[in-house]
């Protein structure tokens, strides 16, 4: 059991908006920065979205991310097929020192 | 160009260990701490641990404390990841990943398929 929370699933239709939140305490999520991680079927996961809301080069201004408290979220707007897979939150934590939690995963299907 | 690749897949008996390596390309070894990441079959992504290649210091998840050792050779640039006393809940595909310290995975390796099988 994952302590960054996420749902299992999101899904959306092409062109739509969608949410995925990342859920955790103020020891994790509350204290450290919030970063994302796409998983493509059969690939390396890559970073989408770091430190609460800065998306690295190359990745969709579709894409924004954002922190509030214990909780994050990441956003994906204008939906479409190629945005179909896994996103994982990941924060570290501070009760463990220096050890990183991710969120359970959140599968995205694009209808 | 960044590039982090790792050893090939591997097939090992139950209570056995098994060691992986993560060779690094197109950037100052020490620069980045090296991380491993497991990834069981149709499971998430679980952090088990990292190395800072400029001085060794390793750290742990506590959940594989006592079975794994994260280690760095910085003449060739490559990290290596031992996992002892192998189960069937060890088969997995890990993975490597660099990262500033407290920053994000900003480069992966493509990973390393482990099956544990009698």
């Amino acid at each position: 059991q994952s302590v960054l929370t996420q749902p299992p699933s999101v899904s959306g239709t092409p062109g739509q908006r969608v949410t995925i939140s990342c859920s955790g305490d103020s020891s994790n999520i509350g204290s450290n920065k919030v970063n994302w991680y796409q998983q493509l079927p059969g690939t390396a996961p890559k970073v989408v979205m770091y430190n609460n809301d800065q998306r690295p080069a190359g990745v969709p201004a579709r894409f924004s991310g954002s922190k509030s408290g214990n909780s994050a979220s990441l956003a994906i707007s204008g939906l479409q097929s190629e945005d179909e897979a896994d996103y994982y939150c990941a924060a570290w934590e501070d009760s463990l020192n220096d050890h990183l939690l991710f969120g359970g995963g959140t599968k995205l299907t694009v209808l | 160009e960044v590039r982090l690749v790792q050893s090939g897949a591997e097939v090992k008996k139950p209570g056995t260990t098994v060691k992986i390596s993560c060779k690094s390309f197109g950037y100052t070894f020490s620069d980045y701490y090296i991380h491993w990441v497991k990834q069981a079959p149709g499971k998430g992504l679980e952090w088990m641990g990292l190395i800072d290649p400029e001085d060794a210091q390793t750290i742990y998840a506590e959940k594989f404390q006592g079975r794994i050792t994260i280690t760095a050779d910085t003449s060739i640039d490559t990290a290596y990841m031992e996992l002892t006393s192998l189960t069937s809940e060890d088969t997995a595909v890990y993975y490597c990943a660099t990262a500033r310290y407290g920053g994000h995975f900003n480069y992966w390796a493509q990973g390393s398929l482990v099956t544990v099988s009698s």
